[in-house]
């Protein structure tokens, strides 16, 4: 089993405040790196997916950036607000073989609380 | 509206009955994933297939069994062999094995 780790485990950030987490995973057979948001009494829904070295997403306020080549991803929230309040997940693909896709190694999350 | 379905939300089970936990996705996607959560822990893979009548052991398969007879079902059994199986069971689709992959709502178990 891979080990993804993310820091903090929650962090509380004041509305309008931005903040950062991390994932780290491991750098060698990497293949992709997959960010969820995970509201509570709601499903996962995917904010990004990433697959080479330097990419940089943005979604609204929300951006993530990926070092393959160190094993790590951060997820920035620009200008936090209440509606961010939620688990943010990443997962690792590594590749390797096609039994390997799709089989993605879950870290333990990062809550974050955003507070008015 | 496409999406995935879980059933039911919550489910009880007596110690050494088996349980089967039912997912269903219209979303035309090749590829599912059945995953278990337990507090404090990420989200551990138990099966998943990436194509009708094939599936694959996940990390913690063990007293876990399941099926791939159509596209749009992947039913999870927990067996009676399976020594813990209170969590939290999400069930997700993907289109192929290397997309985003969509979640249901989830189905709590518990064991009494």
């Amino acid at each position: 089993i891979l080990n993804v780790e993310q820091s903090p485990q929650s962090l509380h950030v004041q509305e309008g405040d931005s903040t950062n987490f991390t994932c780290s995973f491991p750098s060698s057979n990497f293949y992709a790196l997959h960010w969820y948001r995970w509201e509570t009494a709601k499903s996962p829904e995917a904010l990004f997916v990433m697959t080479l070295n330097g990419d940089e997403k943005k979604k609204g306020r929300i951006s993530a950036t990926l070092n393959t080549k160190e094993g790590y991803s951060y997820l920035y929230i620009k200008g936090s607000q209440p509606e961010d309040s939620a688990t943010y997940l990443c997962a690792f693909t590594a590749g390797g073989t096609t039994d390997s896709w799709g089989k993605l190694q879950f870290g333990a999350g990062t809550q974050v609380v955003v507070t008015p | 509206d496409g999406g995935i379905t879980q059933s039911p939300k919550y489910l009880f089970r007596k110690e050494g009955q088996n349980v089967t936990l039912s997912c269903e996705q219209n979303l035309n996607h090749d590829a599912m994933y059945w995953y278990r959560q337990d507090p404090g822990q990420g989200l551990r893979l138990i099966y998943y297939s990436q194509i009708v009548n094939d599936f694959q052991k996940g990390d913690i398969a063990e007293g876990y069994s399941v099926s791939r007879e159509k596209k749009e079902s992947f039913p999870l059994t927990v067996t009676s062999a399976q020594k813990n199986p209170t969590a939290f069971y999400l069930c997700a689709s993907s289109r192929t094995g290397t997309d985003e992959q969509f979640f249901g709502p989830g189905t709590r178990l518990t064991v009494l």
